[in-house]
């Protein structure tokens, strides 16, 4: 699976957009990119995944280049319950790619 | 419909005992993953199953097994334990389809060896 790259640590208002970068420089074509987060001593939750167009769910956008080497994760409004670790993944669809491969996330603080 | 439940949720155990937990998935889901997570390593693959077939494997040693059941519910044992084992045992599950929502994640097992 491609590497990922993300920022170790952000913070946001509460009530504002929040924008986690994700970079991907060596994604191949078959590649999803996934976003996961993790409120602490939980398990990951799944919040969006995408291939090539941009995608939007109830939780967040998910924004990934032309080019697709990097994406963001837009979470609009921001909430204190949104405080939690953000893992991007790439992930391919067979053998070994299966497994999702966790890097170090971003840590994710929404101040009041 | 049901999450992916995990038991126990805490476990204590002696260096050198054996531990197996438990994972039951989401209703009509065959294929279950388990993690390792540690503060020092964070969350590490440790191998799926999927219709009772182990289908891939991390790079963990011997002594981490695991198994999946006719119904999808799977075990992983880990014996001999070592201090380094203590952990929150994560597992998911998904239905494994190209392009699917991806993995749902139990809340996990707590694991202290003492």
């Amino acid at each position: 699976d491609a590497k990922t790259t993300q920022p170790p640590s952000m913070d946001c208002a509460e009530g504002r957009a929040a924008n986690l970068p994700c970079n991907h420089s060596t994604i191949s074509g078959n590649e999803y990119v996934y976003w996961y987060r993790q409120i602490h001593s939980q398990g990951p939750q799944y919040i969006i995944h995408g291939l090539k167009n941009n995608e939007t769910n109830e939780m967040a956008s998910l924004i990934i280049t032309e080019d697709r080497k990097s994406s963001t994760l837009i979470l609009p409004h921001a909430t204190l319950r949104d405080t939690a670790v953000y893992y991007c993944i790439v992930r391919g669809y067979s053998g070994s790619a299966r497994q999702l491969t966790f890097g170090s996330g971003t840590q994710l603080t929404v101040l009041p | 419909k049901a999450g992916v439940t995990q038991t126990p949720r805490y476990l204590i155990k002696t260096r050198g005992q054996q531990v197996t937990l438990s994972c039951s998935p989401i209703s009509g889901h065959r294929s279950v993953s388990w993690y390792q997570q540690t503060p020092g390593q964070g969350l590490q693959f440790l191998f799926e199953y999927f219709s009772e077939t182990q289908r891939n494997k991390g790079n963990f040693p011997g002594r981490f097994s695991g198994r999946q059941f006719s119904n999808s519910r799977s075990e992983m044992n880990v014996s001999t334990l070592e201090l380094g084992d203590s952990a929150l045992y994560l597992c998911a599950s998904s239905d494994s389809r190209q392009g699917s929502y991806g993995y749902t994640f139990g809340s996990g097992t707590r694991l202290t060896v003492v």
